[in-house]
């Protein structure tokens, strides 16, 4: 069965430094998502991303963070400058369709990059 | 507001036993969907099942089942003869069908569910 691919699995970066997550959504996919999850906390959305432009993003997602499709497979999550604060799984997710009609398609999500900023 | 409640944070239930783990949702749209999904130690997100809006049909599948009922805004999952692998988080999560145009999911706190042999 397709499935996301998300790598590193786990990342370690001091404070400051910039880091890039990457995935690899599923092949027909064409809607991609970055979720976050603080460790003991519940799953928060980040950014969503349809047609090589953000189509939403949530207060979490400031100026230190971007995202970029640079090819036909990868969808990377870059943040500029981390904070401590920034520890914690990141989860990538793609579905085959979206919009208002198909959002109930369901999201498949790769198995996370846990960040760790010391 | 909290769009999902999962107001259990942890569960013990000893193998065999039926569990069932609450959801409650709140939105103002009329078209929306709703999920759950499985986080096992592993620390993966699995999803589950998913329901719409407009189909109150209960769903069976396997030892899994789902109640969704929109008069009390809940969507509760119930595991019947529960099993040592079902050991995970479960999450409940919410998708609004206006405004977040690409199912932007919200998800509640989570329910830890330990399953003892």
């Amino acid at each position: 069965e397709p499935e996301v691919t998300q790598t590193p699995s786990h990342q370690v970066t001091q404070m400051g430094q910039e880091v890039i997550l990457r995935c690899v959504p599923i092949s027909n996919h064409l809607y991609f998502y970055w979720y976050r999850q603080i460790l003991g906390q519940k799953v928060e959305f980040l950014v969503s991303f349809y047609n090589n432009e953000i189509s939403e993003k949530s207060e979490i997602f400031d100026d230190q963070f971007s995202v970029e499709r640079p090819d036909g497979s990868n969808f990377t999550l870059k943040i500029r400058s981390t904070k401590l604060e920034d520890s914690a799984m990141y989860f990538c997710a793609s579905s085959e369709m979206g919009g208002i009609i198909y959002s109930n398609q369901p999201q498949h999500f790769g198995d996370g990059t846990r960040l760790s900023i010391l | 507001a909290q769009k999902v409640t999962q107001a259990q944070t942890e569960i013990s239930v000893v193998e065999k036993e039926d569990v069932t783990l609450d959801c409650v949702y709140e939105t103002r749209d009329t078209t929306y969907y709703l999920f759950w999904y499985k986080q096992p130690p592993s620390g993966e997100l699995v999803f589950l099942i998913r329901r719409n809006s407009f189909d109150e049909q209960n769903e069976i599948s396997g030892r899994y089942s789902w109640n969704f009922q929109k008069s009390t805004s809940s969507f509760n999952f119930t595991i019947t003869a529960s099993q040592v692998v079902d050991s995970a988080v479960y999450f409940c999560a919410l998708s609004e069908g206006r405004g977040s145009t690409l199912g932007r999911l919200y998800f509640g706190r989570g329910t830890q569910l330990t399953v003892w042999p």
